[in-house]
């Protein structure tokens, strides 16, 4: 299966401290995305990373990409209470079907 | 711009109907997206449409559809509803194609069939 896979599954840290995510997937992708849904709402798009990248920035968010290890991890600096969410990695194929596949995602609370 | 919108929020049908959800995708996006998303199997593709048509479709039964219309607002249907089908379904546009751009997200139809 292409979907990714996040780990851990919840994570929980205080205020102020950094949040590390990671993202497995098993397939050649064309690019990786990450989602943030806040409870039972809609996802909200936080970084693309094509395949031929390896890091990128977007604020307090940083996004690497090993295509050799089929990974990618989120780091998110000086966590505040609103970072509380769930973080969902998302891969799109090279080939076939354009459709985006994501993990279970990671439950991310940050405690005050 | 104004963000995706889907109505209803909220609905709840009985085992046997069938539902019509809504989705009217960003200002100049041509490409829809449906995903359902329960505890149990997390975020599972729908379909995509187009420009008017299905270009992509994910492992669900027939009972599951949609269409696009020229302004590109998108409904999706399912019909003979079965608990299990109780979701939330969230919609997805994007300038081009869902690969290869970020989607933007609706807020999602929550959808309880008793």
């Amino acid at each position: 299966s292409q979907q990714g896979e996040e780990d851990p599954q919840a994570l929980s840290i205080q205020e102020g401290e950094n949040a590390t995510m990671n993202c497995s997937y098993k397939t050649s992708i064309n690019n990786l995305q990450w989602y943030r849904q806040n409870s039972g709402r809609g996802l909200v798009h936080l970084i693309l990373i094509r395949s031929n990248e390896r890091e990128k920035h977007s604020g307090r968010l940083r996004v690497t990409l090993d295509t050799s290890k089929k990974s990618s991890s989120l780091l998110i600096t000086a966590s505040r209470a609103a970072d509380t969410a769930s973080y969902f990695c998302a891969t799109a194929r090279i080939q076939g079907a354009q459709k985006l596949a994501f993990g279970q995602g990671t439950r991310l609370t940050i405690n005050p | 711009k104004a963000g995706v919108t889907q109505t209803p929020r909220y609905l709840i049908k009985t085992r046997g109907q069938q539902v019509t959800l809504s989705c009217s995708p960003i200002s100049g996006h041509r490409s829809v997206s449906w995903y359902q998303q329960t505890p149990g199997q997390g975020l599972q593709f729908l379909f995509e449409y187009f420009s008017e048509t299905q270009r992509n479709k994910g492992n669900f039964p027939g009972r599951f559809s949609g269409r696009q219309f020229s302004n590109s607002r998108s409904e999706m249907n399912v019909s003979t509803l079965e608990l299990g089908d109780s979701a939330l379904y969230l919609c997805a546009s994007s300038l081009q194609g869902t690969g290869s751009y970020e989607q933007y997200f609706g807020p999602g139809t929550r959808l309880t069939v008793t």
